[in-house]
């Protein structure tokens, strides 16, 4: 079965400054999705950014990109310039479409942004 | 916006109580998830449905059931309610190829 791993449970940032959040997965299959998606205090789920794991080139949404590493497994999440309102949970998450679209979250990692 | 909505926002029960939950999805998607926030066991996945069938299910309780209508409307059936079942149930749609897209979830409180 796969599984997420996400070992910070708790980042903190300055705010203008570039914070790095970690996440690792672990599946036997070679075609999945990777997502990141933050839970503000509202509690909404609110998609980030995506990543199709047959693209080598690493996806990128404005002040967000990732660090995707295939073999290892590895999918880090990069903010750059931070903002008060980047303050939220942020899940990491794997989709495997021979799952029927089963999508499996981390744990989570709560980042603050500090003024 | 998701696209995605869900209603109740919230509801407050009592134990052995019996609530529905309802979830619209997205204008196109045929598939709707749902899942379980809970504080301490993170978003559990609970069932899926595909254009009226069921596709996948995790770790739905049997007091726990769905079904999703020919409108592509999902209803998610919480029975014999207890404490434990407190939380916050997102639905979430997507179509082929496509991410998921969240509703903003139902708080259900089980005093």
């Amino acid at each position: 079965a796969q599984t997420v791993t996400q070992s910070q449970p708790e980042m903190s940032v300055q705010e203008a400054e570039t914070v790095t959040l970690s996440c690792t997965y672990d599946t036997s299959e070679s075609d999945y999705y990777l997502f990141w998606y933050k839970q503000p205090p509202s509690r909404q789920m609110i998609l980030v950014i995506r990543q199709e794991a047959y693209k080598q080139q690493n996806a990128t949404e404005n002040r967000f990109s990732v660090n995707f590493q295939k073999a290892a497994k590895s999918f880090s999440l990069k903010i750059s310039d931070s903002q008060l309102g980047d303050a939220a949970m942020y899940f990491c998450a794997y989709l495997s479409y021979n799952q029927g679209g089963k999508l499996i979250f981390g744990q989570g990692t709560e980042l603050s942004v500090k003024p | 916006d998701s696209g995605v909505t869900q209603t109740p926002k919230h509801l407050i029960t009592a134990t052995g109580q019996r609530v529905t939950l309802r979830c619209s999805p997205r204008s196109g998607d045929l598939s709707v998830y749902w899942y379980q926030q809970s504080l301490d066991q993170g978003l559990q996945f609970l069932i899926q449905y595909y254009n009226g069938e069921e596709r996948a299910k995790g770790n739905i309780l049997e007091r726990f059931s769905a079904q999703q209508f020919p409108d592509l409307h999902s209803e998610l059936n919480l029975s014999s309610l207890e404490l434990g079942d407190s939380a916050l149930y997102f639905c979430a749609s997507s179509s082929y190829n496509s991410p998921l897209h969240f509703g903003n979830g139902t708080r259900l409180t089980v005093t």
